[in-house]
């Protein structure tokens, strides 16, 4: 399997102050069709996973552009620009190359 | 709108075997997605379990799939999960979750999860 690692597994940003989640794959994630498996979530609390991210950069739909995703291969990167209280919650990275599989998750607080 | 929603027993004992049904309203469970379980430890990361396709074919997470069974019913549009010789490790959120590999009109060889229901907490104890 595919292993997800995050750094850093907490933080804590001051509104308005920019934010930056880093995960690594254990594999390259970039298929021979040219686009690579790399997935963001956000779980709020109490709430279920919510798609940002699909295939490293594109936004979800609804998904706030202060988000972004950059990355290739087995490094990637989530950056919040500017960070606001609602978007507290636990971060994950995700691989859809079966078995799916996800980071152990960045917990963002707000300062 | 498509909406998701997990159902079955709260409390499974040890061995025995834990069942949920994940309900599908708003949309056909015959659409072309993947319909997958996913579970989460009290205060743990998140662990796929396993999908199922309307056509009955399924993918199991290769450290579950002896004890892991995931069946569709197109009549009810719900699909299900059985996960048998439960312990304490097995007591977690299960969420049912929607995968797709197409967005605006643009398709991919691997799937996403889009839609996820809210959850229900499993635990296993006697």
């Amino acid at each position: 399997d595919i292993v997800m690692t995050q750094t850093p597994l907490s933080l804590s940003v001051t509104p308005g102050q920019p934010a930056s989640i880093s995960c690594k794959s254990s594999q390259s994630l970039l298929h021979s069709d040219g686009k690579t498996y790399l997935y963001w979530y956000l779980q709020k609390p109490g709430q279920s996973p919510q798609l940002l991210i699909y295939e490293v950069s594109n936004r979800f739909s609804g998904v706030p552009d202060r988000f972004s995703g950059s990355g290739s291969g087995t490094d990637f990167t989530l950056k919040i620009s500017r960070v606001e209280a609602e978007d507290v919650g636990v971060y994950y990275c995700m691989q859809s190359i079966q078995p799916y599989t996800f980071g152990q998750g960045t917990k963002l607080e707000i300062k | 709108q498509v909406q998701l929603q997990e159902s079955g027993p709260g409390l499974v004992k040890p061995s025995g075997t834990l069942s949920l049904t994940c309900a599908v309203s708003g949309g056909s469970i015959s659409s072309s997605n993947w319909w997958s379980w996913v579970r989460q430890p009290p205060g743990k990361g998140l662990e796929w379990i396993g999908e199922i396709y309307h056509s009955g074919s399924t993918n199991y997470n290769p450290s579950l799939k002896s004890r892991v069974t995931i069946s569709v019913d197109k009549s009810k549009n719900q699909f299900s999960l059985k996960l048998s010789s439960v312990t304490a490790a097995d007591t977690a959120v299960y969420y049912c979750a929607r995968a797709i590999h197409c967005t605006n009109g643009v398709c991919s060889s691997y799937w996403y999860f889009d839609l996820w229901g809210r959850g229900t907490l499993v635990t296993v104890s006697s």
